[in-house]
């Protein structure tokens, strides 16, 4: 089992919808969770940085985290075009002087069309 | 400034060449990374660099060398590749050693002929 899985995709979905993409993860360590975007043949742009359960907002962007059930999701609210790109979730636990290592999902491809 | 920079943006080079591949950021940051990337896959992370010192290897072949000649400079050499080496290869940095928010560069396209 991978230590963290994120919804495949790909996703099509019309311009304005909501969308919601969603990461489980099996290790308890993790405490800091990340979304990123990564446009075709570009690096990957930190969108979203939480390290608490609950909601953190961002624009039309939420993410969510449930410590608990093990499970963050990314939602994109009034979604445009230009957020068509693929998500990948991240997370890192806590270490103790060295640096800290992300472990990815397999990200999600997002098409939203006009 | 928020950037991280790399340079070429696309490299192709022959099996027996010997190539670098270069990344700059001016934000202070004491952290950085090399991740390499396959197409629809998430960035692998390769090595990385604290306080300029090399902090983790990832078992990654010989024939990749990492050099940071300073807190604001990161290199990779790279010396008799193999084709399955073509890839994305990103560097990345954070603020120091508590974070995980790791800021990309746009990425160095290596192609292996």
């Amino acid at each position: 089992q991978k230590e963290v899985e994120q919804d495949p995709g790909p996703l099509s979905v019309p311009e304005g919808a909501i969308v919601s993409l969603n990461c489980t993860y099996s290790n308890s360590a993790f405490q800091y969770f990340m979304w990123y975007r990564q446009y075709s043949r570009k690096g990957p742009e930190l969108l979203m940085y939480t390290y608490s359960s609950g909601n953190k907002e961002d624009g039309r962007f939420t993410a969510q985290v449930d410590k608990s059930s093990k499970y963050i999701s990314l939602f994109i609210r009034d979604s445009q075009p230009s957020d068509s790109a693929t998500y990948l979730c991240a997370m890192s636990a806590i270490s103790s002087g060295s640096a800290r290592q992300l472990t990815f999902g397999s990200g999600t491809q997002l098409t939203v069309l006009p | 400034d928020t950037e991280v920079t790399q340079t070429p943006k696309h490299l192709v080079m022959g099996m027996t060449n010997k190539k670098s591949l270069k990344c700059e950021q001016h934000m202070g940051h004491r952290a950085m990374y090399w991740y390499k990337q396959k197409a629809k896959k998430p960035p692998e992370l390769m090595f990385v660099y604290s306080y300029e010192k090399l902090s983790i290897n990832e078992s990654v072949p010989s024939r990749f060398s990492p050099e940071c000649p300073n807190s604001s400079l990161l290199n990779l050499h790279l010396h008799a590749l193999q084709p399955e080496d073509s890839a994305l290869y990103l560097c990345a940095s954070s603020r120091g050693l508590d974070t995980g928010e790791l800021f990309f560069g746009e990425g160095s396209r290596l192609t292996v002929l």
